[in-house]
């Protein structure tokens, strides 16, 4: 089983939508969740970062976490085509060392049809 | 704020040659960077650890004489890709750890190409 599952679509919605993107996870000791969204050929931007279970808003996106599931989620509402891209989950644990390695998701494929 | 850059682009070699890619970060000091390798439609691969004056932390499987990664400076840290093959070629992303927040930010990739 590979640390972080994620489903990689390609997964088309169309304008408007709510999209719903999940990860599992193995590792208990991922405390530090993030999002981040890729446009080809073009580096990853960190769009959610969020530690420990809970919530967190930030204008259309929302990112969950249930660590007791290992489950993380993050929804984008009123989808916009600008949303289309790749969208990777990743997750850290504390190293101790006061740097973190990420744990990346292969990342799932959106495309939001005008 | 927490811009990084990256340098060259785009590069294309022939085989044989080596090739430098520097990664800054602009607006803050990153005592770790790290350097990601990405195939077409795959995921992100760590290729190594890089912190600031001490010498790389590489992944298994990938060789350190190979890729050689300097870090001198709190915001730059470069990668030599030594007699490059066309088996290199690839989308290499580095990243800066802005430890304070725990967060890692990336720049916009090298796209290496390998003749």
């Amino acid at each position: 089983q590979k640390e972080v599952e994620q489903d990689p679509g390609p997964l088309s919605v169309p304008e408007g939508a709510i999209v719903s993107l999940n990860c599992t996870y193995s590792n208990s000791a991922f405390q530090y969740f993030m999002w981040y969204r890729q446009y080809s050929r073009k580096g990853p931007e960190l769009l959610m970062y969020t530690y420990s279970s809970g919530n967190k808003e930030d204008g259309r996106f929302t990112a969950q976490v249930d660590k007791s599931s290992k489950y993380i989620s993050l929804f984008i509402r009123d989808s916009q085509p600008s949303d289309s891209a790749t969208y990777l989950c990743a997750m850290s644990a504390d190293s101790g060392a006061g740097s973190y390695q990420l744990t990346f998701g292969k990342g799932t494929k959106l495309s939001v049809i005008p | 704020g927490a811009v990084v850059s990256q340098h060259p682009s785009r590069v294309i070699c022939k085989s044989g040659t080596s090739v430098k890619i520097e990664c800054r970060s602009l607006d803050f000091q990153a005592t770790t960077m790290f350097w990601y390798r990405q195939f077409p439609k795959q995921s992100l691969m760590l290729m190594a650890t890089s912190n600031e004056g001490s010498k790389a932390t590489y992944e298994q499987g990938v060789e350190k004489d190979k890729f050689l990664i300097n870090h001198a400076s709190l915001t730059l840290s470069t990668l030599t890709v030594t007699s490059a093959h066309p088996e290199d070629s690839s989308f290499y992303i580095c990243s800066a750890d802005r430890s304070s927040y725990n967060e890692q930010f990336f720049g916009p990739g090298t796209r290496l190409t390998v003749l």
